[in-house]
């Protein structure tokens, strides 16, 4: 069965960098999307970039375009999440998650990453 | 992008009472490309249904999508004491958006 462990949660002060990793197995990574989604504390879900390993495709929402950066490495089949500088306002919970096509639904998810920002 | 408002809020309903719960979306969705999701305090959302009225690997069968325009429904015919929790409805076409979430409780 495919499984999406993500990386532990992450205290930072602002104007830090940060990098989450999303480990998978279970499924041809190289075939899928891999997604991230947040979620600020109390509030709803917000799409915010995709990845394809297989090419390195690589779609941003307009929203977290030049706010984060996502990234592949296909040989550790791992996804990342990172900020150069980040501020009080990311704080929230981070999902990856996974999508057959690049129109599809989220049909596993991993754990989420809990980032809080805070001086 | 596409917004979904889902409605109500806060739904109060009792185990073994029938749930409906409402997405309406600004504009057509493309192909039916509609899914809905549980997330329960803690944990990760999962998903129940995806193309509007399929059902995810593993969910009951109580759990049903339907589709009437730009308004869609999840319905729980009999609902059960694990479901109660807070459903968010996602169009998947090519900007992705979600809804803000119905939080169905135990009355």
């Amino acid at each position: 069965e495919a499984q999406l462990v993500q990386s532990g949660p992450q205290m930072k002060k602002p104007g830090e960098s940060l990098k989450i990793s999303c480990q998978t197995s279970g499924f041809d990574f190289t075939s899928y999307w891999i997604a991230w989604v947040r979620q600020k504390p109390g509030e709803g879900l917000e799409w915010m970039a995709m990845i394809y390993p297989g090419d390195s495709d690589i779609r941003y929402r307009s929203s977290f375009e030049g706010q984060v950066t996502i990234a592949a490495d296909k040989s550790i089949n791992s996804a990342y999440l990172q900020w150069s500088s980040l501020k009080a306002s990311d704080t929230a919970m981070y999902f990856c998650a996974r999508r057959r096509y690049s129109s599809g639904p989220l049909d596993y998810w991993g754990q989420g990453t809990l980032v809080t920002v805070s001086s | 992008d596409i917004v979904l408002t889902q409605s109500p809020g806060t739904l109060s309903l009792s185990p073994g009472e029938r749930a409906s719960l409402s997405c309406r979306a600004s504009q057509t969705v493309t192909s039916n490309y509609l899914a809905w999701y549980q997330q329960k305090p803690g944990q990760a959302p999962r998903l129940l249904i995806y193309n509007t009225s399929i059902r995810a690997a593993g969910i009951p069968d109580r759990f049903s999508g339907s589709r009437s325009g730009t308004d869609f429904t999840l319905t729980i015919s009999r609902l059960e004491p694990e479901d109660f929790a807070v459903y968010f409805c996602q169009q998947y076409g090519t900007s992705p958006t979600f809804g803000q979430g119905t939080k169905l409780e135990i009355k």
